[in-house]
């Protein structure tokens, strides 16, 4: 039973550069969320897709945007990349119906030099 | 808004002890609550959630949680530590009753079990 898959697992990126992550969700979800994680603390919600539209978003700038597939994979863009970005990005899929909780990915992780 | 509280950056045991992880939580309706692990440069692990019922939670790898809803608490709990326990684990709630969608994360209590 295949989890959560995300690409590439590392990344090194200048300022002002733009990066695209990728999240193939588990067998079975439909719904994909994505965090960052700052290192020393914990994941911060960046936001949500469902049924190939945004449904939430949390506190982050324009500059992260997002996209889900049919295939319900999803794809976190970041532009005019900021040291500030760096961080490990994860990726959680789940169902709709929360009892069955969220299966987060390896993450990706960030540096911005 | 929703919250959570890790009031211990680091807790430390010996093995073979008994281990308590705090959370606190805040929310404005009913909560979901989870417990994840999270090795050196890994994801997060899921160990165990409350949606409804028995306020004590049983999980992964011997892990157990209870819910207290007066407390407003959810603290996790093994009866004998192993070398292997050792990491950062991390609380996470969701309001029930709300439209958001979002885990909101405590900032972690890392585990250090001693052999």
């Amino acid at each position: 039973d295949a989890g959560v898959t995300q690409s590439p697992t590392h990344l090194i990126k200048t300022r002002g550069q733009q990066v695209t992550l990728r999240c193939s969700p588990k067998s079975g979800h439909d719904t994909v969320s994505w965090y960052q994680q700052a290192l020393g603390q914990g994941p911060q919600f960046i936001f949500q897709y469902y049924e190939e539209e945004e449904r939430q978003r949390g506190n982050f700038p324009d500059r992260f945007s997002g996209h889900q597939f049919p295939n319900y994979s999803s794809e976190l863009n970041v532009n005019a990349l900021l040291l500030g970005d760096s961080a490990l990005y994860l990726c959680a899929s789940s169902l709709p119906q929360l009892r069955w909780g969220y299966t987060f990915g390896s993450g990706t992780r960030l540096t911005v030099v | 808004a929703q919250s959570v509280a890790q009031p211990e950056d680091q807790v430390n045991v010996a093995e073979g002890n008994p281990l308590t992880v705090k959370c606190t939580y805040s929310v404005s309706g009913n909560p979901y609550l989870f417990w994840y692990v999270q090795y050196p440069n890994r994801g997060l692990q899921f160990l165990l959630k409350y949606i409804t019922g028995d306020n004590l939670v049983k999980g992964s790898y011997g892990f157990e949680a209870e819910f207290n809803k007066s407390q407003t608490s959810f603290h996790l709990k093994k009866p004998s530590a192993l070398v292997s326990d050792s990491a950062l684990y991390f609380c996470a709630v969701r309001d029930m009753d709300t439209g958001r969608r979002a885990l909101t994360f405590g900032s972690g209590t890392r585990l250090q079990v001693q052999p």
